[in-house]
């Protein structure tokens, strides 16, 4: 099963609003990442994280706030967001972080911000 | 920074048609590269991967993908196309070392379109 699920499927909010996406994934991998996708836009890592330890932020604005409370799930908290932010969400994971480790998708959150 | 192009933003072909879909990355260092597909309305799949050993991968669904180190690209190709192969297609490297360790870099994609 390589499996990665998310939740919601859509969502709609407001800029003053605050509200989670959800990821989960059963397959015991140690890494899991958050990407945004705009349209026509390739993916663009936004966190990473290693055995529940956030290893990587691009530079995301702080309205976005990783969380992994453990080695299944990952969180993305969202709070006073700007219509910009409007895009898809994907999470990923890997077994590890290693060069040999393929990541592998779920089929996203698409966020729009009114 | 590293980065990588994919040369067609837009390919149309018919079935049966042959297919060759380029990548080049900027990156001196060891690489891990990959192509994802995406097809309508799904999520991105893993089509093919490269480590090291062969330079020529064969991946699912017949694609398969020749890595040129001294070209710094790593081309996607099928010899004969379906109709179900529409799908849009990214070229993604993994880089070794330093602070992006993990870090997956997707090319801008190429949409496919396949006419029966």
């Amino acid at each position: 099963d390589t499996e990665v699920t998310q939740t919601p499927k859509h969502l709609v909010m407001g800029m003053t609003n605050k509200k989670s996406l959800k990821c989960e994934q059963h397959m015991g991998h140690r890494a899991m990442y958050w990407y945004k996708q705009k349209a026509k836009k390739p993916p663009e890592l936004m966190f990473v994280y290693s055995y529940e330890k956030l290893s990587i932020n691009e530079s995301v604005p702080s309205r976005f706030s990783p969380e992994c409370p453990n080695s299944s799930l990952l969180n993305l908290h969202l709070h006073a967001l700007q219509p910009e932010d409007s895009a898809l969400y994907l999470c990923a994971s890997s077994q590890n972080r290693a060069l040999t480790d393929t990541q592998y998708f779920g089929p996203g959150t698409r966020l729009t911000v009114l | 920074a590293q980065s990588v192009s994919q040369h067609n933003h837009h390919v149309i072909l018919s079935e049966a048609a042959s297919l060759e879909l380029g990548c080049n990355y900027s990156y001196g260092g060891t690489v891990n590269l990959f192509w994802y597909v995406q097809y309508p309305g799904q999520h991105l799949q893993l089509l093919l991967k490269y480590f090291s050993g062969d330079p020529l991968v064969k991946g699912i669904k017949g694609f398969e993908a020749e890595f040129i180190k001294s070209k710094f690209s790593f081309n996607l190709r099928k010899p004969s196309v379906q109709w179900s192969d529409t799908a849009e297609y990214f070229c993604a490297v993994y880089l070794a070392g330093g602070t992006s360790y993990g870090k997956l870099t997707f090319g801008q994609g190429t949409i496919l379109t396949v006419h029966p």
